[in-house]
């Protein structure tokens, strides 16, 4: 059974700090990893897409990468904002197509 | 068509009562999946369509569940015989044919039961 676990499960920063949110998975076998961002009381807004052939993905000042071997995965977050205080998801597809299998998230709080 | 819709957004009833939930897709979404995410944790899978095959359920999917999709449209998840232990966020995602696409998430129905 696939397990994904998330560290740390809450961090805070100052504004303008540089952070990295860790996933781990238990089986390499994946398909897919995602990436998804939640605010307070909300559903899941999609940031970073990495297919298991892929080492990496970025968007804006955000990073992913994947290594599939080792089970890990990395969202690196450039210049952090007050705006970017919400809780990250990460989440593994195994087949495609199939379920998400989601970590607990790491809470984050960029402080002004 | 702008994203995933979830109706209604919260629903408060009391214990014993049915509810029922409707999530309307991304149009050219064929896939359709249903979760439920507690306080402080990551969404859990409930249930999944192809069109308008269910093809798989959680065992977290008790007799008191049931989810539809009609025609591949809509879908709907009905719970029979709340108990407060069915309180939670109830979220809905729905992805494209093809490989590689990812899923894109409704804002969810927060269900009290009471």
């Amino acid at each position: 059974k696939q397990e994904v676990t998330q560290i740390p499960a809450a961090l805070s920063v100052p504004e303008g700090e540089n952070l990295v949110l860790n996933c781990s998975f238990t089986d390499s076998a994946i398909y897919n990893l995602q990436w998804f961002r939640q605010d307070p009381g909300k559903g899941l807004t999609s940031l970073l897409l990495i297919q298991s052939s892929q080492r990496e993905q970025t968007s804006g000042r955000l990073n992913a990468s994947l290594d599939k071997s080792s089970g890990r995965s990395t969202l690196y977050i450039a210049a952090s904002q007050p705006g970017d205080s919400a809780t990250y998801l990460c989440a593994v597809e195994e087949t495609s197509g199939s379920r998400l299998t989601f970590g607990e998230g790491t809470q984050l709080t960029v402080n002004p | 068509d702008t994203g995933v819709s979830q109706n209604p957004r919260h629903k408060i009833t009391k214990r014993g009562q049915n509810v029922t939930f409707r999530c309307d897709p991304i149009s050219e979404h064929n896939r359709l999946y249903w979760y439920r995410q507690t306080l402080g944790q990551g969404p859990e899978f409930l249930t999944y369509f192809q069109n308008e095959a269910q093809l798989e359920k959680s065992r977290l999917l008790s007799d008191r569940f049931s989810a539809e999709r009609p025609k591949g449209s809509f879908s709907t998840l009905e719970i029979q015989r709340t108990e407060q232990g069915d309180s939670a966020m109830y979220l809905c995602a729905s992805s494209p044919p093809g490989t590689y696409y990812g899923y894109t998430f409704g804002s969810g129905t927060r269900l009290t039961v009471v």
